[in-house]
């Protein structure tokens, strides 16, 4: 079984910190997508990495592909109260696996943002 | 603008009474995907079209349902609502490309079902 392990699952900071979310497996993914949720919306999409070892910025948040494609990392540089959210990692199983056709999310980390 | 629409945003329902969701695209993706999410957790996947297949995850109680009857929208139906069925139901679509074990998942707005 295909598992993602999101962490930290809560995290509450100052404006201006800077702060890493984790996801790991011990499954390799095709892709991982990472994902953010505002209460009472739908989880929208920030960013897709595919290549191990690739890196993505986007603006103030940096994400990186693990070498062996099997952990991702969501880092943000002085975070705004418009970062507060619930955040989640989705895995792309490779071709073949039973899991095809279907993502597998971590758990997930809600970040608040105080000012 | 092509996106995922969801309706309605809302639903309040009294237990044991059928309640339909809705869910439709303008994407033109072949797969649509349904799914529960609960307080501050991961969406948990019901089950999803490839086109007009239906592929339904085992844990999926018998109590959810689900038609497409064409590309663009999806029907998620909960037959005798319970209290436990009190969540967040988000729509998704992917393109579905040959080759490709999944895509990137585009996710509707919501509907946020209240069970009385």
């Amino acid at each position: 079984t295909q598992l993602l392990e999101q962490s930290p699952q809560f995290l509450s900071i100052q404006e201006g910190e800077n702060l890493t979310v984790y996801c790991n497996s011990s499954s390799v993914f095709s892709s991982l997508q990472w994902y953010r949720q505002e209460p009472g919306e739908g989880p929208v999409l920030l960013v897709t990495v595919v290549t191990g070892g690739e890196v993505k910025k986007l603006k103030r948040l940096t994400f990186q592909f693990g070498d062996a494609r099997k952990d991702s990392s969501l880092h943000i540089t002085a975070a705004q109260p418009g970062d507060t959210g619930l955040y989640l990692c989705a895995g792309e199983p490779p071709p073949g696996s039973s899991n095809t056709g279907k993502l597998i999310f971590g758990q997930g980390t809600t970040l608040q943002v105080k000012p | 603008d092509a996106m995922v629409i969801q309706n309605p945003r809302y639903q309040v329902t009294q237990f044991g009474k059928p309640v339909t969701l809705s869910c439709s695209q303008t994407l033109n993706h072949n797969v649509m995907y349904w799914y529960q999410q609960k307080s501050s957790q991961a969406p948990k996947l019901l089950f999803h079209y490839y086109d007009k297949d239906f592929n339904n995850e085992a844990d999926t109680p018998d109590n959810f349902q689900s038609r497409r009857p064409n590309t663009s929208f999806c029907f998620l139906d909960i037959r005798s609502p319970g209290l436990g069925d009190a969540a967040m139901y988000l729509c998704a679509t992917s393109k579905g490309t040959v080759g490709r074990s999944t895509d990137t998942q585009y996710f509707g707005p919501g509907t946020r079902l209240t069970v009385l």
